[in-house]
């Protein structure tokens, strides 16, 4: 069964980091692609970031570029996203997704990233 | 930047009517254009790729249809499970853009 489960969301004040990480089971990860969307309060989704599959291609919305980083271990079926200069407007939940080629076919529960003082 | 607009943003509807969602791209997409069902609190779900392909396991009342500028997605009796939000995105351009979504409720 494919699994993807998303951790390190958390508390952070402004200004502040997380390393997200998405935790991948059920299929070949490295033959795929994947992506990190979010969702603030209130709000739609939104696509973050691109990483092809053997890491060679990466893609940032230009409300992250810059301050975040996407990255991926095929040796740990993991994929990560490093998050720096936290703004209130980041806080949501961040969900990672694996990218088919035409669609995100499959989405993680996501983890909650909260940015205050 | 793509944008997607959807409409209407909240429909009202009983279980067993016919539900039609409608997604409209600022520039042609083709046919590269999804959408995804989410329940509040859960992973989101994709229901058709490639603008009306239904993905695995997706029940036969969703279909989708179109292509460049203008898409439905069209759920033809409701269940209850159906009531939810329901997103369409582009993949032609990067960023992989969302629309706004639509929220499908009881009536």
């Amino acid at each position: 069964e494919v699994q993807l489960v998303e951790s390190g969301g958390g508390l952070v004040p402004p200004g502040g980091s997380l390393r997200l990480s998405c935790s991948a089971s059920g299929f070949v990860f490295s033959t795929y692609s994947m992506t990190w969307v979010r969702q603030a309060p209130g709000r739609g989704l939104e696509c973050l970031s691109f990483i092809s599959s053997s890491g060679g291609s990466l893609f940032y919305a230009d409300s992250v570029k810059g301050r975040f980083t996407i990255s991926r271990d095929n040796a740990k079926n993991s994929m990560y996203l490093q998050l720096n200069s936290l703004r209130a407007d980041d806080t949501a939940v961040y969900y990672c997704a694996r990218d088919s080629g035409d669609s995100f076919d499959r989405w993680g529960q996501g983890t909650m990233v909260t940015v205050s003082s | 930047e793509v944008v997607l607009t959807q409409s209407p943003a909240t429909l009202s509807l009983s279980p067993g009517e016919r539900a039609t969602l409608s997604c409209r791209a600022s520039q042609s997409v083709g046919s590269d254009l999804a959408w995804y069902q989410h329940h509040p609190g859960q992973a989101p779900r994709l229901l058709i790729y490639d603008a009306s392909n239904r993905a695995t396991g997706i029940p036969a009342r969703f279909s989708g249809g179109g292509s460049g500028t203008d898409f439905t997605l069209t759920i033809s009796s409701l269940e209850p499970e159906d009531f939810a939000l329901y997103y369409c995105q582009q993949r032609s351009n990067w960023p992989f853009t969302f629309g706004g979504g639509t929220k499908v409720e009881i009536k």
